[in-house]
């Protein structure tokens, strides 16, 4: 049973880099059938995705963060991880992994499974 | 942006009733969405994609059903483990891929 895990820092002060990793267990990250992503939640909020990244590394960003955003991915570890710059409180969020499918036209289909999320806290 | 805008906000309902959730889409998505089940403190769980495909191990309680820009999830006998926030997602354009703002199930 695939599972994914999220592993970082708890704690960014404002200004800094968030960096987190997602670490992939029961299954490889080597498959043309999918795209790997990452998606947060504020306290309190919805869902936002942040973008997606291929084995092969290309990768597909939300427009709205692509210029802090940086997604990478390491096969050797069965990996990927995620680097968004110039944190401020509004990158406070729960960020979670998740794998979505790819076929046909979709690139970037539904996410299953998901981690459990881990929480990011930007403060000095 | 696609946006997607789910109604109501906050549903209160009663143990066996049907209950409908709708997500609209500002603009076509075809039958490229998905719903999601969150739990207080839990991960999101896909329940349907292709707008009406249910997932394995998905009660058959939960259906779905729309097409183009008006979609429904529907529990068709609430049951008191459904309490939950209920997204959904498009993913007819990955530039970006947009959830709805959710919608708060509880129990009378």
């Amino acid at each position: 049973q695939l599972q994914l895990q999220e592993s970082g820092p708890g704690l960014v002060k404002p200004s800094e880099t968030l960096s987190l990793t997602c670490s992939v267990s029961g299954g490889s990250i080597s498959s043309h059938l999918y795209y790997w992503g990452w998606i947060r939640q504020p306290p309190g909020k919805g869902l936002e995705w942040l973008g997606n990244v291929f084995y092969r590394g290309t990768t597909y960003y939300n427009p709205s963060l692509k210029s802090r955003l940086n997604i990478s991915v390491d096969t050797s570890q069965n990996q990927f991880s995620l680097k968004l710059t110039s944190v401020t409180a509004a990158d406070t969020a729960v960020y979670y992994c998740g794998r979505s499918t790819t076929f046909g036209m979709i690139l970037i289909g539904w996410f299953d499974p998901w981690g459990q999320g881990t929480q990011v806290t930007v403060s000095s | 942006d696609i946006q997607m805008t789910q109604s109501p906000s906050t549903l209160s309902a009663s143990v066996g009733d049907s209950v409908t959730i709708t997500c609209r889409a500002s603009q076509s998505v075809s039958n490229w969405l998905a719903w999601y089940q969150q739990k207080p403190g839990k991960a999101p769980k896909v329940l349907i994609d292709g707008a009406s495909s249910l997932h394995s191990g998905v009660p058959s309680r939960f259906s779905g059903s729309g097409s183009g820009t008006e979609f429904t999830l529907t529990i068709s006998s609430l049951q008191p483990d459904d309490v939950a926030t209920y997204y959904c997602q498009q993913y007819r354009s990955y530039s970006p891929i947009t959830f709805g703002q959710g919608t708060r199930l509880e129990i009378k």
